[in-house]
Protein backbone atom coordinates (compact mmCIF):
# COMPACT_ATOMS: atom_id res chain seq x y z
CA UNK A 1 0.00 0.00 0.00
CA UNK A 2 1.10 3.37 -1.22
CA UNK A 3 1.91 5.93 1.81
CA UNK A 4 0.05 8.76 0.25
CA UNK A 5 -3.10 7.84 -2.14
CA UNK A 6 -5.01 10.05 -4.43
CA UNK A 7 -7.44 9.38 -6.50
CA UNK A 8 -5.52 10.89 -10.06
CA UNK A 9 -8.30 11.37 -12.04
CA UNK A 10 -8.71 13.28 -14.31
CA UNK A 11 -11.15 15.67 -13.12
CA UNK A 12 -12.64 17.65 -15.72
CA UNK A 13 -15.64 20.22 -14.25
CA UNK A 14 -17.25 23.54 -15.71
CA UNK A 15 -16.43 26.54 -14.54
CA UNK A 16 -17.94 27.28 -11.22
CA UNK A 17 -18.83 23.26 -10.07
CA UNK A 18 -17.56 22.17 -6.76
CA UNK A 19 -14.91 19.95 -6.60
CA UNK A 20 -13.69 17.99 -3.77
CA UNK A 21 -10.45 15.60 -3.58
CA UNK A 22 -9.58 12.95 -1.53
CA UNK A 23 -6.26 11.83 -0.04
CA UNK A 24 -5.39 8.81 2.29
CA UNK A 25 -2.29 8.12 4.09
CA UNK A 26 -1.24 4.82 5.65
CA UNK A 27 1.26 6.52 8.86
CA UNK A 28 -1.30 6.83 11.94
CA UNK A 29 2.11 9.06 13.18
CA UNK A 30 1.74 11.64 10.47
CA UNK A 31 1.70 15.47 12.15
CA UNK A 32 1.68 17.36 9.63
CA UNK A 33 -0.19 17.90 6.29
CA UNK A 34 -0.48 19.77 3.33
CA UNK A 35 -1.74 20.95 0.07
CA UNK A 36 0.14 21.86 -3.04
CA UNK A 37 -0.77 22.67 -6.75
CA UNK A 38 1.41 22.02 -9.61
CA UNK A 39 0.52 23.73 -12.98
CA UNK A 40 1.99 21.74 -16.02
CA UNK A 41 5.79 22.12 -16.53
CA UNK A 42 6.43 24.07 -13.26
CA UNK A 43 7.60 23.33 -10.20
CA UNK A 44 5.07 22.33 -7.07
CA UNK A 45 3.66 24.92 -4.97
CA UNK A 46 2.03 25.07 -1.35
CA UNK A 47 -1.46 25.60 -1.36
CA UNK A 48 -2.25 25.41 1.81
CA UNK A 49 -1.31 23.43 5.09
CA UNK A 50 -4.26 21.34 6.30
CA UNK A 51 -5.07 21.90 10.50
CA UNK A 52 -6.85 19.45 12.19
CA UNK A 53 -10.05 21.80 12.90
CA UNK A 54 -10.60 22.14 9.31
CA UNK A 55 -9.23 25.34 7.50
CA UNK A 56 -10.67 27.80 4.95
CA UNK A 57 -8.52 30.13 2.35
CA UNK A 58 -11.31 32.43 -0.28
CA UNK A 59 -12.69 28.94 -2.21
CA UNK A 60 -10.40 26.19 -0.83
CA UNK A 61 -11.51 24.15 2.46
CA UNK A 62 -9.26 21.76 3.76
CA UNK A 63 -10.00 19.25 6.15
CA UNK A 64 -8.17 16.60 8.23
CA UNK A 65 -9.82 13.04 9.43
CA UNK A 66 -7.39 11.29 11.83
CA UNK A 67 -9.79 8.72 12.93
CA UNK A 68 -9.73 7.94 9.04
CA UNK A 69 -6.43 9.07 8.12
CA UNK A 70 -8.02 11.16 5.11
CA UNK A 71 -7.56 14.63 4.14
CA UNK A 72 -10.01 16.06 1.54
CA UNK A 73 -9.89 19.77 -0.48
CA UNK A 74 -12.63 21.20 -1.30
CA UNK A 75 -12.67 23.55 -4.28
CA UNK A 76 -15.74 25.68 -4.54
CA UNK A 77 -16.82 28.50 -7.37
CA UNK A 78 -14.47 26.86 -9.69
CA UNK A 79 -12.28 28.91 -12.10
CA UNK A 80 -10.39 28.23 -15.25
CA UNK A 81 -7.48 29.18 -13.56
CA UNK A 82 -7.82 26.46 -10.96
CA UNK A 83 -6.92 23.79 -13.56
CA UNK A 84 -3.38 21.73 -12.07
CA UNK A 85 -2.80 18.76 -10.73
CA UNK A 86 -3.58 18.72 -6.56
CA UNK A 87 -0.83 17.08 -4.58
CA UNK A 88 -1.32 15.75 -0.93
CA UNK A 89 1.57 15.55 1.50
CA UNK A 90 2.06 14.19 4.67
CA UNK A 91 4.72 14.36 6.99
CA UNK A 92 5.99 12.74 10.33
CA UNK A 93 9.29 14.14 9.90
CA UNK A 94 9.99 12.75 6.43
CA UNK A 95 6.98 14.33 4.25
CA UNK A 96 5.86 12.06 1.27
CA UNK A 97 3.82 12.95 -1.49
CA UNK A 98 0.84 11.72 -3.05
CA UNK A 99 1.09 11.02 -7.02
CA UNK A 100 -1.51 14.03 -7.59
CA UNK A 101 -4.70 14.39 -8.53
CA UNK A 102 -5.55 16.00 -11.98
CA UNK A 103 -8.49 19.13 -12.37
CA UNK A 104 -9.52 20.48 -15.90
CA UNK A 105 -12.10 23.52 -15.28
CA UNK A 106 -13.66 24.10 -18.62
CA UNK A 107 -15.49 27.25 -19.74
CA UNK B 1 6.78 32.17 1.23
CA UNK B 2 10.34 31.06 1.58
CA UNK B 3 11.96 31.62 -1.99
CA UNK B 4 14.54 28.67 -3.70
CA UNK B 5 16.36 29.26 -6.63
CA UNK B 6 17.64 26.49 -9.21
CA UNK B 7 20.18 27.20 -11.59
CA UNK B 8 20.29 26.25 -14.48
CA UNK B 9 16.87 26.15 -15.51
CA UNK B 10 17.68 24.16 -19.24
CA UNK B 11 20.40 21.91 -20.46
CA UNK B 12 20.95 20.20 -23.28
CA UNK B 13 24.10 17.93 -23.19
CA UNK B 14 25.61 15.21 -25.61
CA UNK B 15 25.62 12.07 -23.87
CA UNK B 16 28.60 11.22 -21.56
CA UNK B 17 28.91 14.81 -20.36
CA UNK B 18 28.24 15.80 -16.22
CA UNK B 19 25.88 18.11 -15.44
CA UNK B 20 25.58 20.41 -11.89
CA UNK B 21 22.55 21.91 -10.91
CA UNK B 22 22.69 24.42 -7.85
CA UNK B 23 19.43 24.59 -5.51
CA UNK B 24 19.97 27.95 -3.08
CA UNK B 25 17.14 29.11 -0.46
CA UNK B 26 17.45 32.79 -1.11
CA UNK B 27 15.52 34.09 2.55
CA UNK B 28 16.22 31.32 4.79
CA UNK B 29 18.89 28.29 6.39
CA UNK B 30 18.01 25.24 4.46
CA UNK B 31 18.98 22.60 6.82
CA UNK B 32 17.67 19.87 4.59
CA UNK B 33 17.01 20.24 0.82
CA UNK B 34 15.60 16.92 -1.15
CA UNK B 35 16.29 16.58 -5.20
CA UNK B 36 12.83 15.18 -6.71
CA UNK B 37 12.75 13.96 -10.49
CA UNK B 38 9.56 14.22 -12.52
CA UNK B 39 9.32 12.64 -16.19
CA UNK B 40 6.56 13.69 -18.29
CA UNK B 41 2.86 13.24 -17.09
CA UNK B 42 4.29 11.51 -14.10
CA UNK B 43 4.53 12.09 -10.46
CA UNK B 44 7.73 13.43 -8.45
CA UNK B 45 9.85 11.19 -7.18
CA UNK B 46 12.03 11.72 -4.13
CA UNK B 47 15.68 10.83 -5.10
CA UNK B 48 17.51 12.05 -2.48
CA UNK B 49 17.09 14.03 1.06
CA UNK B 50 20.47 15.98 1.85
CA UNK B 51 21.05 17.49 5.19
CA UNK B 52 23.95 20.71 5.63
CA UNK B 53 27.25 19.10 6.26
CA UNK B 54 26.47 15.45 5.75
CA UNK B 55 26.28 12.79 3.48
CA UNK B 56 23.00 12.31 1.09
CA UNK B 57 20.65 9.27 2.07
CA UNK B 58 19.69 8.11 -1.59
CA UNK B 59 15.98 6.58 -2.28
CA UNK B 60 16.00 3.16 -3.10
CA UNK B 61 17.20 2.67 -6.99
CA UNK B 62 19.07 5.97 -6.92
CA UNK B 63 22.38 5.21 -8.03
CA UNK B 64 24.80 7.50 -5.44
CA UNK B 65 27.45 7.68 -7.98
CA UNK B 66 25.35 8.50 -10.51
CA UNK B 67 23.97 11.86 -8.90
CA UNK B 68 26.46 13.20 -6.78
CA UNK B 69 24.65 15.40 -3.80
CA UNK B 70 26.46 17.69 -2.32
CA UNK B 71 25.29 20.45 0.67
CA UNK B 72 27.98 22.03 1.65
CA UNK B 73 26.20 24.92 3.31
CA UNK B 74 22.96 25.98 4.50
CA UNK B 75 22.23 28.33 1.73
CA UNK B 76 23.58 25.81 -1.56
CA UNK B 77 22.67 22.21 -2.55
CA UNK B 78 24.07 20.89 -6.19
CA UNK B 79 23.47 17.71 -7.99
CA UNK B 80 25.38 16.47 -10.49
CA UNK B 81 24.47 14.25 -12.98
CA UNK B 82 27.52 12.07 -13.88
CA UNK B 83 28.24 11.16 -17.54
CA UNK B 84 24.45 11.57 -18.33
CA UNK B 85 22.39 9.45 -21.31
CA UNK B 86 19.07 9.91 -23.18
CA UNK B 87 17.76 8.29 -20.59
CA UNK B 88 18.08 10.77 -17.80
CA UNK B 89 16.27 13.11 -19.43
CA UNK B 90 13.77 14.61 -16.57
CA UNK B 91 12.71 17.98 -14.90
CA UNK B 92 15.13 17.89 -12.07
CA UNK B 93 13.52 19.85 -8.87
CA UNK B 94 15.03 21.03 -5.70
CA UNK B 95 13.26 21.94 -2.27
CA UNK B 96 14.28 23.13 1.28
CA UNK B 97 12.90 23.29 4.27
CA UNK B 98 14.46 24.44 7.64
CA UNK B 99 14.37 27.96 9.35
CA UNK B 100 11.67 27.31 11.27
CA UNK B 101 9.53 26.72 8.13
CA UNK B 102 7.21 23.90 8.75
CA UNK B 103 7.28 22.74 4.96
CA UNK B 104 9.53 22.18 1.81
CA UNK B 105 9.67 24.99 -0.71
CA UNK B 106 10.63 23.95 -4.44
CA UNK B 107 13.01 25.76 -6.65
CA UNK B 108 11.41 26.47 -10.09
CA UNK B 109 13.42 23.15 -11.60
CA UNK B 110 15.72 22.23 -14.18
CA UNK B 111 14.93 20.82 -17.73
CA UNK B 112 17.66 18.36 -18.82
CA UNK B 113 17.93 17.11 -22.29
CA UNK B 114 20.45 14.57 -23.22
CA UNK B 115 21.10 13.91 -26.90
Amino acid sequence: RKEVEQDPGPFNVPEGATVAFNCTYSNSASQSFFWYRQDCRKEPKLLMSVYSSGNEDGRFTAQLNRASQYISLLIRDSKLSDSATYLCVVSNNDMRFGAGTRLTVKP
Amino acid sequence: GAVVSQHPSWVICKSGTSVKIECRSLDFQATTMFWYRQFPKQSLMLMATSNEGSKATYEQGVEKDKFLINHASLTLSTLTVTSAHPEDSSFYICSAMGGGLETQYFGPGTRLLVL
